[in-house]
């Protein structure tokens, strides 16, 4: 079974602070992705990761970066934490990007930023 | 962008019931996927239906798409309270990205 994991599942935060969420998934998988979930907005994607060192903007990538350093892990960077990046924030991952493949998510990660 | 948008966002059912969900979205697609999400945790891939197909079947779920409507139902027939979990229908056009909705919260009670 793929298995994707994140670093943390709860996480608190001041304002301000540098904040690295990290992504691992075992499956070999090419592309990966960080979304964020908020009540009433759905799932948002923030980056995503078509290969080693290679990112692309999502729709939400103001007050991100992101790193791909190694295949099987990704990872989101916060540069400053502010309060309005209080979220649940997903990672996934997926073989490739073709028109049949689904993306398996890792468990989340509840980030407040006080 | 959002593109797909699920209907009704939220349903509330007696176990042995079934459970429609509905979701609409703008542009044209190559796949609509949907999933499920229990309380707090990430997200499980139910379904796949690709743009040529009209139905499909997995154990309890059918799931519909319409594409002349730009619509697709999923339902989860004789329901049971493990079912109760937000879910989510996703649409892939172009580069393959997923792009989601804000989701149904289904509570099935006993």
């Amino acid at each position: 079974d793929v298995k994707v994991t994140q670093s943390s599942r709860y996480l608190v935060k001041r304002t301000g602070e540098k904040v690295f969420l990290e992504c691992v998934q075992d499956m070999d998988h090419e592309n990966m992705f960080w979304y964020r979930q908020d009540p009433g907005l759905g799932l948002r994607l923030i980056y995503f990761s078509y290969d080693v060192k290679m990112k692309e903007k999502g729709d939400i990538p103001e007050g991100y970066s992101v790193s791909r350093e190694k295949k099987e892990r990704f990872s989101l960077i916060l540069e400053s934490a502010s309060t309005n990046q209080t979220s649940m924030y997903l990672c996934a991952s997926v073989p490739s990007l073709g028109y049949t493949d689904t993306q398996y998510f890792g468990p989340g990660t509840r980030l407040t930023v006080l | 962008s959002q593109q797909g948008e699920e209907d009704p966002q939220a349903l509330s059912i007696q176990e042995g019931e079934n459970a429609t969900m509905n979701c609409s979205y703008k542009t044209s697609i190559n796949n609509l996927q949907w999933y499920r999400q229990n309380s707090g945790r990430g997200l499980v891939h139910l379904i796949l239906i690709r743009s040529n197909e009209r139905e499909k079947h997995s154990g309890r779920l059918r799931v519909t798409l319409d594409t002349s409507k730009k619509s697709s139902s999923l339902l989860i027939t004789a329901s049971r309270a493990a079912d109760t979990a937000s879910y989510f229908c996703a649409t892939v056009s172009g580069y393959s990205t997923l792009t989601f909705g804000k989701g149904t919260m289904l509570l099935v009670s006993p």
